[in-house]
C-alpha cells in the first residue's frame, strides 16, 4: 500500500540547535517528492520538490534531500520563525499525491 | 492579488443540512483539487479536476460533489452532512507539468453539529 510517514510527530529545539526531519514513502512510481510548511490555521506553502535520488534542495536554513527511501529536512540554526508544521508529499502519478502527517516543529528562543 | 481563495473561511452548521464551499485560483492553472484534512493533520486528496475535467475522484461518499464551472474555479457541495464531515477543506491548484507544486487556499474549517 503507497504510505507516506513522517518522524518525529513533534520535535523541540532551542534556537540554534540545528536537526532533521524524515519523510519515508512506499510510493511506487514516484514522479516527486514535495515539502511544505503550514501555519496555524493556514494552507500549506510550498518549500521544495525533489525529482531523483541524491537530489538536495536549500533555501535559507533548510535543506531537502532525496534517497530512493526517504526525504530529510535539515534545519540548521534554526529560529523561532521555523516553528511551524512541516509536511511531506509524494505525488505518484499524473496528478496524485500523499502526504504525510507532518512533523510540527517548536523552536523556543 | 490572492492566489487561492476559498469560502467561507468557517462553516457550522447541522448534521443533515447541504452546504457548499467555492474555490477560485488567479494563477492560470489547468489543474485543481479539493483536500480534506483531518485532526491528525492528515491531508487526503478527494477530487481533482483538469481543465473541467473530473480526472481523479477518490473514496469519496457520493454525497460530496465537486462542480468545476470554469478552469478557474471548483466547488465543493455536500449533501445530508454528517458529525464525520467536520475537518478542515482545502482547495489547492497546480501546473501540468514537471512542475508540479500545489498552491493551496486558506482552507474552510467546517464544523457539523
Amino acid at each position: 500500500e503507497d504510505q507516506v510517514t513522517q518522524s518525529p510527530e513533534a520535535l523541540r529545539l532551542q534556537e540554534g540547535e540545528s536537526s532533521s526531519l524524515n519523510c519515508s514513502y512506499t510510493v511506487s512510481g514516484l514522479r516527486g517528492l514535495f515539502w511544505y510548511r503550514q501555519d496555524p490555521g493556514k494552507g500549506p506553502e510550498f518549500l521544495f520538490t525533489l525529482y531523483s535520488a541524491g537530489e538536495e534542495k536549500e533555501k535559507e536554513r533548510l535543506k531537502a534531500t532525496l534517497t530512493k527511501k526517504e526525504s530529510f529536512l535539515h534545519i540548521t540554526a534554526p529560529k523561532p520563525e521555523d516553528s511551524a508544521t512541516y509536511l511531506c508529499a509524494v505525488q505518484h502519478n499524473f496528478n496524485k499525491f500523499y502526504f504525510g502527517s507532518g512533523t510540527k516543529l517548536n523552536v523556543k528562543p | 492579488d490572492t492566489a487561492v481563495s476559498q469560502t467561507p473561511k468557517y462553516l457550522v452548521t447541522q448534521m443533515g443540512n447541504d452546504k457548499s464551499i467555492k474555490c477560485e485560483q488567479n494563477l492560470g492553472h489547468d489543474t485543481m483539487y479539493w483536500y480534506k484534512q483531518d485532526s491528525k493533520k492528515f491531508l487526503k486528496i478527494m477530487f481533482s479536476y483538469n481543465n473541467k475535467e473530473l480526472i481523479i475522484n477518490e473514496t469519496v461518499p457520493n454525497r460530496f460533489s465537486p462542480k468545476s464551472p470554469d478552469k478557474a474555479h471548483l466547488n465543493l457541495h455536500i449533501n445530508s452532512l454528517e458529525l464525520g464531515d467536520s475537518a478542515v477543506y482545502f482547495c489547492a491548484s497546480s501546473q501540468v507539468g514537471e512542475l508540479n507544486e500545489q498552491f493551496f487556499g486558506p482552507g474552510t474549517r467546517l464544523t457539523v453539529l
